[in-house]
């Protein structure tokens, strides 16, 4: 089983729809749990950090899991802009244990 | 405000060959990384040093040696390239002091090719 496992979709989804991903991890030890975004082409970006009650950015929100072992990222009125790859990453002790997850592409749709 | 500079962002290299991707943060950062990213795979980790003077390997060191020149300077070498080696090379950095300190900050990368 991978450390870090996402659906690479794509997600295809009309402007203005609500879409959510998950994320799940195997290593129940796991620390710390962020969301990156990623354009095509560029480097990864900090999208925001997952917190255990649950985060709220704007129209973002992430929320955590630990009894299953999987994080979410719910985006609300999809904008065209948010049309890139969302990686999960999961950090099981120092910061060279992180672990990126390879990805879910998100296309948002005139 | 740069952050994190790598370059060359284009190269190909016949196998054999050595390069030297370089890389530069001016952030004050403590901690710098060096990534490889394929497709399917995810960014793996290659070298890390959590501050200068010290580097440690990472998941996938085989093949590359790094060098942590001060605390804004961190080079990986590749010093005889395999086609396994064709890839995208992050290059990133990291605080290290808690909070937002948390956040990796990562260069444009380097579009290696080896043939």
């Amino acid at each position: 089983r991978k450390e870090v496992e996402q659906d690479p979709g794509p997600f295809n989804v009309p402007e203005g729809a609500t879409v959510a991903f998950n994320c799940t991890y195997s290593n129940s030890a796991s620390q710390s749990f962020f969301w990156y975004r990623q354009d095509c082409r560029k480097e990864p970006k900090l999208l925001m950090s997952v917190y255990s009650s649950g985060n709220e950015d704007g129209r973002f929100t992430a929320q955590l899991n630990r009894a299953s072992q999987y994080i979410s990222l719910l985006i609300r009125d999809s904008k065209l802009s948010d049309s890139a790859t969302y990686l999960c990453v999961v950090r099981h002790g120092g910061y060279q244990k992180v672990t990126f997850g390879t990805g879910t592409k998100l296309q948002v749709i005139p | 405000n740069a952050g994190v500079t790598q370059t060359p962002k284009f190269q190909v290299l016949k196998t054999g060959q050595s390069m030297t991707l370089q890389c530069a943060q001016d952030m004050n950062h403590n901690s710098m990384y060096w990534y490889r990213q394929d497709p399917g795979m995810g960014l793996r980790l290659i070298y890390y040093s959590a501050s200068e003077g010290t580097t440690d390997k990472g998941e996938v060191p085989n093949g590359y040696n790094v060098s942590r020149l001060n605390k804004r300077e961190f080079s990986l070498r590749l010093e005889s390239a395999a086609p396994s080696q064709t890839s995208v090379y992050f290059c990133a950095s990291r605080d290290g002091h808690g909070g937002m300190g948390n956040t990796i900050y990562f260069g444009e990368g380097s579009w290696l090719t080896v043939v």
